[in-house]
């Protein structure tokens, strides 16, 4: 069974704050998503990565970069938090060798105050 | 890029009816069509999907049908019920596994006991 997880369900920074959003699957799945989620918007991709190390910009990456170190591991970050950063974060893998099915974790409601 | 548009945004429907959603993409490459629900509070899970060499697709209560000259698919739910309540995304892709899925806003389904 594939297994999303991400560090925290719930948080609340402060503007100009640096945050990270941890996200951590188990498949060996070689792609791995981040979106936002606003009501009437939909999932918007922020950074998509196919390797480890590898970025991919997504619709909207202004204000957000990513890291992947480990294959398992995809860091989302705000450098420097602003209020229009407030959101729910989910992150997403895939297997490359699959249909294309992405599996979701149970995403991040960030409040940046 | 691909562009996604989803329709109706929210959609109430009685008990044992049936509801449809609508998807229109822009990119006649696109060739995998998934629709993912998700329910209040938790993650997008995929629930049918489609490619480009088939024109419809049942499992049990859920179709989806896809016109590729319109570039248009749908989703169908008959006998519709209470826990079919919740958000319905559509998505697009060309390489299911080498591309990100692009998705619509979502549809807010709520089903009338």
């Amino acid at each position: 069974d594939v297994k999303v997880t991400q560090s925290s369900r719930y948080l609340v920074k402060r503007t100009g704050e640096k945050v990270f959003l941890e996200c951590v699957q188990d498949m060996d799945h070689e792609n791995m998503f981040w979106y936002r989620q606003d009501p009437g918007l939909g999932l918007r991709l922020i950074y998509f990565s196919y390797d480890v190390k590898m970025k991919e910009k997504g619709d909207i990456p202004e204000g957000y970069s990513v890291s992947r170190e480990k294959k398992e591991r995809f860091s989302l970050i705000l450098e420097s938090a602003s209020t229009n950063q407030t959101s729910m974060y989910l992150c997403a893998s895939s297997s490359s060798q699959g249909v294309g099915e992405q599996y979701f974790g149970p995403g991040t409601r960030l409040t940046v105050t | 890029g691909e562009n996604v548009e989803q329709h109706p945004s929210t959609l109430s429907v009685q008990e044992g009816d049936s509801a449809v959603i609508k998807c229109t993409y822009s990119d006649s490459a696109s060739n995998y069509f998934p629709w993912y629900k998700q329910e209040l509070g938790k993650r997008p899970q995929l629930i049918i999907d489609i490619r480009s060499n088939v024109g419809e697709k049942k499992d049990q209560r859920i179709a989806v049908t896809l016109n590729k000259t319109a570039k248009h698919f749908s989703l169908h739910i008959t006998e519709t019920q209470p826990e079919d309540s919740a958000v319905y995304f559509c998505a697009a892709s060309i390489f299911p596994g080498n591309t990100p899925l692009v998705f619509g806003k979502g549809t807010r389904l709520s089903v009338i006991a």
